[in-house]
């Protein structure tokens, strides 16, 4: 079974719209670490956020935010006003103990001018 | 700063053919981790070295075999290269340590290596 589901293989949005990357994963442990890091066209991965599985306050940063519910074990992130930089795959990624690291298989985000 | 440096970039081998990708990073983390990533299938774990010293086995081992040269550097060698491992290889290191501890640190990547078996 997947631990780190991300069922939005592709998105594509206009510039300015509001977009919801949604990540859905699976754990046994009750202390685990969740993250999204962004590959743009350049290639390289680069990390955007990390949360641990007590904090469940929303962050925002920028025109990011992100949404943690261990009700729903989701972890879903919102870019507001999209930019054409914006476009880029975005990995939801989830660790546990041991240094196991578990990635989605990524969200291809599309913004057109 | 380099941060994490991976050797080389590109390379097309015969199958059958042996190979090390080479990784180096320069912000003393204890961490080291090899990955794939392939269309559709995100990044999946390879190897990991949680210290130095120490090498565990991730999501996708075989065929691959791993050494920690030192806290530096963490290479990835093919010993009989097979169609199937034509990918792209990233190695990534965080400030986690020791075994048993948790992976909390963000991970940094290096730029990949875009390998092609034939």
């Amino acid at each position: 079974a997947q631990k780190v589901t991300q069922a939005q293989t592709e998105i594509s949005v206009v510039e300015k719209e509001d977009v919801t990357l949604d990540c859905v994963y699976e754990t046994r442990d009750t202390t685990y670490y969740l993250f999204w890091y962004k590959q743009p066209p350049s290639g390289e991965l680069v990390f955007l956020i990390r949360r641990n599985s007590f904090d469940e306050q929303n962050e925002i940063s920028g025109r990011y935010s992100w949404n943690f519910q261990k009700s729903t074990s989701s972890f879903n992130f919102t870019i507001t006003a999209s930019q054409v930089v914006d476009s880029a795959v975005y990995f939801c990624a989830l660790s546990e103990n041991f240094n196991k690291f578990y990635f989605g298989s990524g969200t291809k985000l599309n913004v057109k001018p | 700063n380099a941060g994490v440096t991976q050797t080389p970039k590109f390379q097309v081998l015969k199958t059958g053919q042996s190979m090390t990708l080479q990784c180096a990073q320069d912000m003393n983390h204890n961490s080291m981790y090899w990955y794939r990533q392939d269309p559709g299938m995100g990044l999946r774990l390879i190897y990991y070295s949680a210290s130095e010293g120490t090498t565990d086995k991730g999501e996708v081992p075989n065929g691959y075999n791993v050494s920690r040269l030192n806290k530096r550097e963490f290479s990835l060698r093919l010993e009989s290269a097979a169609p199937s491992q034509t990918s792209v290889y990233f190695c990534a290191s965080s400030e986690g340590s020791g075994q048993g501890a948790y992976s909390n640190q963000p991970q940094h990547f290096g730029d990949g290596t875009r390998l092609s078996i034939l």
